[in-house]
């Protein structure tokens, strides 16, 4: 069975850093591309990442640019998302997903239960 | 940026209804336009892809269409279970924005 299974949200400071990961099985990433999306509490989607199979191709919306990096660990077969700079307006429900073909510009047919972060003091 | 603007924002319908989300994008996407279904507390689920595509195991009576800037996504009858939020999603350009969301009353 393909799943997802996302890791490592939780609270944190504003200016604070984390890492999520999303373990993927049933599945390997050498072989779809994979992306990161958001859902502010009462909010809707909102696409952040994706990377493509090969791992060569990545993409950031604006206001993550610079401050969060996607990748992947193979050998893991685990997505990473990292993030740092946090601030109140990351706080979110954070989904990885897995696209439907190797390129990054596919619908997204599998998805995990989220993870929370809450940016706080 | 792409913009993708659904209608209406929220609707109420009944059990055997016939209900039309439509989803407008900013520029042309071809048919790069995806709908997403999600429930309370649930990640999103796909339900077409490529404006067209019913994804495998997605009950037959959803179906999409359109291409370039106007698609819609149809219910053809109603059932209890479907009530949710529904979005569209453009994936010809990143970011891949997201419309902001139907969502399906009672």
């Amino acid at each position: 069975e393909v799943q997802l299974l996302e890791s490592g949200g939780g609270l944190v400071q504003p200016g604070g850093s984390l890492r999520l990961s999303c373990a993927a099985s049933g599945f390997t990433l050498r072989t779809y591309a994979m992306t990161w999306i958001r859902q502010a509490p009462g909010g809707g989607l909102k696409w952040l990442s994706s990377i493509n199979a090969n791992g060569v191709a990545t993409h950031y919306t604006d206001s993550v640019k610079g401050r969060f990096t996607i990748s992947r660990d193979i050998s893991k077969n685990t997505l990473y998302l990292q993030m740092n700079s946090l601030t109140t307006d990351d706080t979110a429900i954070y989904y990885c997903a897995k696209t439907r073909r190797a390129a990054t510009n596919y619908a997204m047919d599998v998805w995990g239960q989220g993870t929370t972060v809450t940016v706080s003091s | 940026d792409i913009q993708m603007t659904q209608s209406p924002s929220s609707l109420s319908a009944s059990v055997g209804d016939r209900v039309t989300v439509t989803c407008r994008a900013s520029q042309n996407i071809g048919t790069s336009l995806h709908w997403y279904q999600q429930k309370p507390g649930k990640a999103p689920k796909l339900l077409i892809y490529a404006a067209s595509s019913l994804q495998t195991g997605v009950p037959s009576r959803f179906s999409g269409s359109g291409s370039r800037t106007d698609f819609t996504l149809t219910v053809s009858s109603l059932q209890p279970e479907d009530f949710a939020t529904y979005y569209c999603q453009q994936s010809d350009s990143t970011p891949y924005t997201f419309g902001q969301g139907t969502r399906l009353e009672i």
